[in-house]
């Protein structure tokens, strides 16, 4: 069964360090979306993109946070600098088409800053 | 705006018994509904939609539009049941917004 790869699985950074998740999306899937999960709360949508095109970046801290997909298939979410408050679990999802289908989610990427 | 309120942390039944988590939302068009699960070390998966009108694992949910619900329900709670509940909701620009999640814990 086809997966969403995303890596690191763990990262622990220091405050004020730049830090860089990566998503592999499905293959074909057209859709890709970035989610913080904070503990104890529901996945929040940071960013989404439509091949390499940004949909929705309205929830993501442009000061700090960016992502692309510059190919429209793999991306990265850097954040720099990193703060405290951005520890959370950080989750790539991919869609076939974002009208009929759900999502497909990868395992994350737990951030601890320190 | 959109917005999805599940308002149990935590739903503790016996096994056998039947199961129903609460979800309501707040969206002035017309939604489209989804339950999430995330089994304990797994990812998170999609359990059902409405549009379906499926029962997947012994799972059903149906929207009502008027008391703008869309409960999850099982007849007999299974072991394997015990994992983290989301439901979700897909308004407008195609965003999906989460509720916080009811933990679902089936005793034997």
């Amino acid at each position: 069964e086809a997966e969403v790869a995303q890596s690191p699985r763990y990262k622990i950074t220091e405050k004020s360090q730049a830090v860089a998740f990566w998503c592999d999306p499905i293959s074909g899937h057209a859709t890709l979306y970035w989610y913080r999960q904070i503990l104890g709360q529901g996945p929040e949508l940071l960013v989404q993109f439509q091949d390499e095109s940004v949909v929705d970046d309205s929830q993501l801290p442009k000061d700090r946070f960016s992502a692309e997909r510059l190919k429209g298939v793999d991306s990265t979410l850097k954040i720099q600098p990193a703060e405290l408050g951005d520890s959370a679990m950080y989750l790539c999802a991919s869609s076939l088409d974002q009208h009929l289908y759900g999502y497909t989610f990868g395992s994350g990427t737990r951030l601890t800053v320190v | 705006a959109q917005r999805v309120t599940q308002p149990e942390k935590l739903l503790s039944v016996f096994k056998g018994a039947p199961v129903e988590l609460k979800c309501n939302y707040s969206y002035s068009g017309s939604p489209e509904l989804f339950w999430y699960v995330q089994y304990s070390r797994q990812r998170l998966q999609l359990l059902l939609r409405h549009i379906s009108r499926e029962s997947i694992k012994g799972f059903t949910a149906d929207l009502n539009k008027g008391e703008t619900s869309f409960h999850l329900k099982k007849p007999f709670a299974q072991e394997e049941d015990s994992a983290m509940y989301y439901c979700a909701l897909r308004g407008g620009g195609n965003k999906l917004t989460f509720g916080t999640g009811t933990q679902l814990k089936v005793e034997l």
